[in-house]
């Protein structure tokens, strides 16, 4: 049982625009702490995508946003393209501990 | 651009100490104000954050292996290492070091090594 709660699963066609949510509580999202995401396409390592709920690193499109609202968060996939088909991860700060959500496979259909 | 490689045995015997070590090129392990984390990956499943060292050699580990967890840092050799100990079957996963950004509100890793597998195996 994963501190942050992911859908296990998503769905889109090409083009179209996709969200993951992020559910946390008081203690993680809800006191504040940030929310980040990572993509992991098949067999390779988690990559940072969204920094500090709503930040993008260098080289990462613009099609990719993050946003935080009370003890929950959320990543938005406009454009959806077939090389987005991975596993998405939220994660944040609980307790000193790095927490991470149970993961949600994006399919492009 | 900074790059981190795991490397150790790829196959433990139960009851073992599971051993890795992460070697940081294309930058200081003690430049900049950053964290070295391991996080681990069971075939199939999810992310699981295990704990982190700061070169002082202050470390901070997941409680639920705190017992078995011993991280450590060689600033000489830009390294850092994991030691696990009393392994099972449970423990086979992919192992992954990173390096961890922090602030007051935030703490995330963006740099990963690409990650090695480890089998509990007799």
């Amino acid at each position: 049982q994963s501190v942050l709660t992911q859908p296990p699963s998503v769905s889109g066609a090409p083009g179209q625009r996709v969200t993951i949510s992020c559910t946390g509580s008081s203690s993680n999202i809800g006191a504040g702490y940030d929310v980040h995401w990572y993509q992991q396409l098949p067999g390779t390592a988690p990559k940072l995508l969204i920094y500090g709920n709503s930040n993008r690193p260098s080289g990462v499109p613009d099609r990719f946003s993050g946003s935080k609202s009370g003890t929950s968060a959320s990543l938005a996939i406009t454009g959806l393209q077939a090389e987005d088909e991975a596993d998405y991860y939220c994660q944040s700060y609980d307790s000193s501990l790095r927490v991470f959500g149970g993961g949600t496979k994006l399919t492009v259909l | 651009q900074v790059q981190l490689q795991e490397s150790g045995p790829g196959l433990v015997k139960p009851s073992q100490t599971l051993s890795l070590t992460c070697t940081v090129s294309g930058g200081s392990i003690s430049s900049g104000s950053y964290y070295w984390s391991w996080i681990r990956q069971p075939a199939g499943k999810g992310l699981e954050w295990i704990g982190r060292i700061y070169t002082s050699g202050s470390t901070n580990y997941n409680p639920s292996l705190k017992s078995r967890v011993t991280i450590s840092v060689d600033t000489s050799k830009n390294q850092f290492s994991l030691k696990l100990s009393s392994v099972t079957a449970a423990d086979t996963a992919v192992y992954y070091c990173a390096r961890e950004r922090y602030s007051s509100s935030s703490r995330y890793m963006d740099v990963w090594g690409k990650g090695t597998t480890v089998t509990v195996s007799s």
